[in-house]
């Protein structure tokens, strides 16, 4: 059974900095690319990032470039999200999903990230 | 203008049929179209993909026979007949815009299908 399961959420201030994983089980991670996408609330999908098979290669949404950084264990079965200098308007559930030849069939359950002071 | 259209809302009654649009801009009109369900509190799940020939591969694990897709002009529309109260969700249509360093998945607004 295919399993994303993202962690690493909670209250942070603005300008801190937090880390999410998000830990796949149940198919060959190193074969797929991954994403991060978020979503504040009662909002809609917002594409965050995204990193290839072996981690080589990583694109950002504008909004995040510079202060985010997509990363992988391939080892470990583990895709990473650095988030530093965190705003207000990054609050959101984070999601991760993976992707296959352009098709993005799995996510996960997501994290909740809440910057407030 | 949004690459990705879709009304916020929809509604339909238990067992009937609806169908919810997701339009593209002028410029993308041969975008291939990700429909994604997420239901309340739930990370989305993978429908099916939409092209102007209509689906495109294999629609996502353990979605029924009742929803299918059709691709017209700039319009990626999913149906669902015989609607059940477990279809009420949001439904987000996504899609590739760009590539390489200019690379985003972009998504329409959502809309939220409410079962009467």
């Amino acid at each position: 059974e295919v399993q994303l399961v993202e962690s690493g959420g909670g209250l942070v201030k603005p300008g801190g900095s937090l880390r999410l994983s998000c830990a796949a089980s149940g198919f060959t991670f190193s074969r797929y690319w991954m994403h991060w996408v978020r979503q504040a609330p009662g909002k809609g999908l917002v594409w965050v990032s995204r990193v290839n098979s072996d981690g080589s290669s990583t694109n950002y949404a504008d909004s995040v470039k510079g202060r985010f950084t997509i990363s992988r264990d391939n080892a470990k079965n583990t895709l990473y999200l650095q988030m530093n200098s965190l705003r207000a308007e990054d609050t959101a559930v984070y999601y991760c999903a993976r992707s296959l030849g352009g098709l993005r069939d799995y996510w996960g359950q997501g994290t909740l990230v809440t910057v407030s002071s | 203008q949004s690459v990705l259209t879709q009304p916020p809302s929809a509604s339909a009654s238990l067992g009937a049929s609806v169908t919810l649009t997701c339009t593209l801009s002028s410029d993308y009109s041969n975008y291939k179209v990700d429909w994604y369900q997420q239901r309340p509190g739930k990370g989305p799940r993978f429908v099916m993909r939409v092209g102007t020939g209509g689906i495109v591969g294999s629609k996502g694990d353990g979605i029924p026979d009742r929803f299918s897709v059709l691709g017209s002009g700039l319009n990626r529309d999913l149906t669902i007949k015989n609607i059940q109260e477990e279809d009420e969700s949001d439904y987000h249509c996504g899609a590739d815009h760009g590539s390489g360093s200019n690379f985003v998945w972009v998504f329409g607004g959502g809309t939220k299908l409410t079962v009467l």
